[in-house]
């Protein structure tokens, strides 16, 4: 059974400054990973997503990182704003998405 | 561009009614998943369409759970008997498969979710 385990779990920075998240996973033998935004209440929406052959996507300011061999995924933001808080959760793709329980991002104006 | 939808929104019920959650998918979609989450949780997974066909069910998926997709189109899933413990959001996804094709490029889109709250 695949295990995501995403760090840090809560997450405060000033605007401007540099996001880290990390996400690491358990089976590597994955289609894809994918990165999602969820505001409070609110449904999911797919950031980037990373084939298993790939090492990188990146997307505007969003820029995501896959080493399936140790079972790591990374999602950078950079220059963050404070439209940028909300929860972040990574998933992998193994024809069923099994999620992270996801860091939650506040930037501070 | 119309995404995935789902109806209602929120949903607020007694302990031990039944109720049911649809979900429309992006029309040319022909996988569509359910998912459960939790407050503070990530979302898990509870069952997947291929069409019409009902490929797999997980085991937080208990005999009060039932789903259907009739004619592979919308799907309807319903909650008998419910339980305070079955509070939570339900979320609903669709994608396009195609066999052998780029199964790694497979995106899930997610619809707003269903709030449920039992009393």
């Amino acid at each position: 059974k695949q295990e995501v385990t995403q760090i840090p779990a809560a997450l405060s920075v000033p605007e401007g400054e540099n996001l880290v998240l990390n996400c690491s996973f358990t089976d590597s033998a994955i289609y894809n990973l994918q990165w999602f935004r969820q505001d409070p209440g609110k449904g999911l929406t797919s950031l980037l997503l990373i084939q298993s052959s790939q090492r990188e996507q990146t997307s505007g300011r969003l820029n995501a990182s896959l080493d399936k061999s140790s079972g790591r995924s990374t999602l950078y933001i950079a220059a963050s704003q404070p439209g940028d808080s909300a929860t972040y959760l990574c998933a992998c793709n193994d024809y069923k998405l099994s999620f992270g329980a996801g860091t939650t991002v506040t930037v501070r104006a | 561009d119309t995404g995935v939808s789902q109806d209602p929104r929120h949903k607020i019920t007694k302990r031990g009614q039944n109720v049911t959650f649809r979900c429309d998918p992006i029309s040319e979609h022909n996988r569509l998943y359910w998912y459960r989450q939790t407050l503070g949780q990530g979302p898990e997974f509870l069952t997947y369409f291929q069409n019409e066909a009902q490929l797999e069910k997980s085991r937080l998926l208990s005999d009060r759970f039932s789903a259907e997709r009739p004619k592979g189109s919308f799907s309807t899933l319903e909650i008998q008997r419910t339980e305070q413990g079955d509070s939570a959001m339900y979320l609903c996804a669709s994608s396009s498969w195609t066999s052998g094709g780029a199964v790694s490029s497979e995106t899930q889109y997610f619809g707003p979710g269903t709030r449920l709250l039992v009393l």
